[in-house]
């Protein structure tokens, strides 16, 4: 699994684009990247997976670079409501058995109006 | 769409008590896994079934168990409680799909365990 490393905390204003990038220079040739985002005192949210180049759907974006040693995640005109903690993750394949999800420190996001 | 069910949602207990936290998976899940969050902390997985077997085991200490029933709920079984116990214990569950490289866990509200 692809130890990930991340900015502890970001700030904001309403209506930008926040874009935080995850580093995982041991990143494996299966690995996939996976964000949750999880708000105070509520259980993480699934947001976005990908494996290479980029993903998109109704929350997020996800860039990964062809050396897919980093990712990006994009949070399009982000609202007060964006501020969570978001992590970025790589989960383990489901063929070696392994279920678990492995937190490291996540991004604490601040929008501020 | 139906989520994650877990009872109950706050705790209160007494040093050296037990305490047991109930999950409700999605319907049609079929692994359940149990996350512990201290305060201020990142969640640590603890424990995990896939349909009612044990398929991953983390940081559980000795003092909890917990088993998944043949309805696929799953109950988190905590004894001789400590203050270092409080947190929030998230249950999440998910599908596993043939094909897919990795399955997608959807968490639940947390219960709050609190240690007097």
């Amino acid at each position: 699994l692809a130890k990930t490393t991340q900015p502890i905390s970001m700030d904001s204003y309403e209506g930008q684009e926040v874009n935080i990038t995850c580093s995982h220079n041991n990143i494996a040739t299966n690995d996939y990247i996976t964000w949750y985002q999880q708000f105070p005192s509520q259980g993480p949210r699934f947001i976005i997976q990908g494996y290479k180049t980029k993903v998109t759907n109704e929350v997020a974006s996800l860039f990964i670079p062809a050396d897919r040693k980093s990712s990006t995640l994009s949070l399009p005109r982000v609202s007060l409501s964006d501020t969570a903690v978001y992590y970025c993750l790589s989960p383990p394949e489901l063929d070696t058995g392994r279920r678990a999800l492995t937190f490291g420190s996540g991004t604490r996001l601040q929008v501020q109006p | 769409a139906a989520g994650v069910i877990q009872s109950p949602r706050h705790l209160i207990k007494e040093k050296r008590e037990t305490a047991t936290l109930k999950c409700y998976p999605i319907p049609r899940h079929d692994t359940v896994y149990w996350y512990q969050q201290g305060p201020g902390q990142d969640p640590q997985f603890l424990i995990s079934f896939y349909e009612k077997m044990q398929s991953d085991k983390g940081s559980i200490p000795d003092r909890f168990s917990a088993q998944q029933f043949s309805d696929y709920h799953s109950e988190l079984n905590m004894s001789s409680l400590e203050l270092g116990d409080s947190a929030l214990y998230f249950c999440a569950s998910s599908l596993v799909l043939a094909g897919l490289v990795t399955d997608t866990q959807y968490f639940g509200p947390g219960t709050r365990l609190t240690v007097l």
